[in-house]
């Protein structure tokens, strides 16, 4: 059974960098093909996906916060660490990381954490 | 990066209806699309992916289909349970992207 879970701060001051762990089980990070996403979600706005992170330490970034942008691994841990620099009040979200399954032909997010909100404000 | 838009962006209707939602790609992404279901306060969960194959566990009521840059959700008998926003993605190629989605009242 995979789950997964967000953790970190809830709330940052702006300019400071955000740092998010998730935590998960069912999979492992040192299997090859298995890849791990972030997704965040604005307050009652749509998805945005913002990383992958693979097996095989390869990285994707959204290209329009790849600047402000890290995904490590700790396969040991069984943990996927997010890093945000220089948060501005916009970047106020629910934060989510997600299994990415590959299906034969395609990929989708199968599984989800339960999400964390992240509030920027000083 | 390749738009992913839906229509309608919100809708009402009743128990038992058949209800479908529409999303179209920016340019062709043959069938690389999947659907979620986001109820409030909560984490999305898979309902379709490759455009209409039924991820494990989803009711038989959801309906994917399309291809190219047109797809649509349909829920063919809507049940209390369906209030949610529901999210097209294309997983075509990254940066992966998702439509504003569509939130069903009842």
């Amino acid at each position: 059974q995979i789950t997964l879970k967000e953790s970190g701060p809830t709330l940052v001051k702006p300019t400071e960098t955000l740092t998010l762990t998730c935590t998960f089980s069912g999979f492992s990070l040192g299997t090859s093909g298995v890849s791990v996403g972030w997704i965040r979600q604005p307050p009652g706005k749509a998805l945005e996906w913002l990383a992958f992170i693979y097996w095989d330490d390869d990285k994707h970034y959204s290209p329009s916060l790849k600047n402000r942008l890290t995904v490590t691994k700790d396969t040991s841990k069984n943990q996927v660490v997010l890093t945000m620099t220089d948060m501005e009040p916009v970047d106020t979200a629910t934060f989510f990381c997600a299994h990415k399954r590959r299906y034969s032909t395609t990929w989708a997010f199968d599984h989800w954490g339960q999400g964390i909100l992240v509030t920027v404000s000083s | 990066d390749i738009q992913m838009t839906q229509s309608p962006l919100s809708l009402s209707a009743s128990i038992g209806d058949r209800v479908t939602i529409t999303c179209r790609a920016g340019e062709a992404i043959d069938k690389f699309v999947a659907w979620y279901q986001q109820k409030p306060g909560k984490a999305p969960n898979l309902l379709i992916y490759a455009a209409s194959s039924l991820q494990n566990g989803v009711p038989t009521r959801f309906i994917g289909s399309g291809s190219g840059t047109d797809f649509t959700l349909t829920i063919s008998s809507l049940q209390p349970e369906d209030l949610a926003s529901y999210y097209c993605q294309q997983t075509y190629t990254n940066p992966w992207t998702f439509g504003p989605g569509t939130k069903v009242e009842i």
